[in-house]
């Protein structure tokens, strides 16, 4: 299978400020990949898929000038929190596919805004 | 919508006891299935799936699963499970032709040695 990395593992960072979230497929190219939140106790649930070379696709609910995404690259998608507010704190999932359909999962981002 | 329900949050289970886990899904079309487990401190990795044909399939590690497609199920088994099965399991559903995975609750599996 694919192997997913994610960087940082976790931040704690001030409410306001911006965290930016790295995955990266380390031995497949990936025009598509997948971001997921879990809250404690909860589902992972999908908040946007990142596409390569173009625009995110943002599940409903989920605002898309709060949570950038740029796949600038077929290895590599960010996730942006602007201004982040302690509510945004969770764990930040990616994940990718190769034409298989199945998708292989990053290792996630713990984000804690104080 | 569709959506995806696991109706076992919690369970304990001693050693070499028989495990099953249950998963229903609500959508009428085509259908990818997968159960996905989470070690503790560990990312999710790929239990199982099911795309099409034998409605029953093996996974890893000893895991199957059956579809029952006039139930929508998708339930996770295992004949005697090991302390080493202490995880979260997740069931999950593609529909159509997406690749969006819609994720149940999760089940926690404790197996007590």
């Amino acid at each position: 299978g694919a192997v997913v990395s994610q960087h940082p593992s976790w931040v704690i960072c001030k409410s306001g400020t911006s965290v930016k979230i790295e995955c990266r497929s380390l031995d497949f190219q990936a025009t598509t990949m997948f971001w997921y939140r879990q809250f404690p106790k909860q589902s992972l649930m999908l908040m946007a898929t990142s596409n390569e070379g173009s625009k995110a696709t943002y599940e409903q609910g989920v605002e898309k000038d709060k949570f950038l995404i740029n796949h600038a690259s077929l290895t590599l998608s960010t996730l942006t929190v602007t201004s982040a507010h302690p509510e945004d704190s969770s764990f930040y999932i990616c994940s990718l596919n190769i034409a298989s359909e199945t998708q292989y999962f990053g290792p996630g981002t713990r984000l804690l805004v104080l | 919508a569709q959506s995806v329900s696991q109706h076992n949050h919690h369970v304990i289970l001693s050693e070499a006891a028989s495990l099953e886990l249950g998963c229903n899904y609500s959508y009428g079309g085509t259908v990818n299935l997968f159960w996905y487990v989470q070690y503790p401190g560990q990312h999710l990795q790929l239990l199982l799936k099911y795309f099409s044909g034998d409605p029953l399939v093996k996974g890893i590690k000893g895991f199957e699963a059956e579809f029952i497609k006039s139930k929508f199920s998708f339930n996770l088994r295992k004949p005697s499970v090991q302390w080493s099965d202490t995880a979260e399991y997740f069931c999950a559903v593609t529909t159509d032709s997406s690749y969006k995975l819609i994720f149940g609750s999760g089940t926690r599996l404790l197996v007590r040695p």
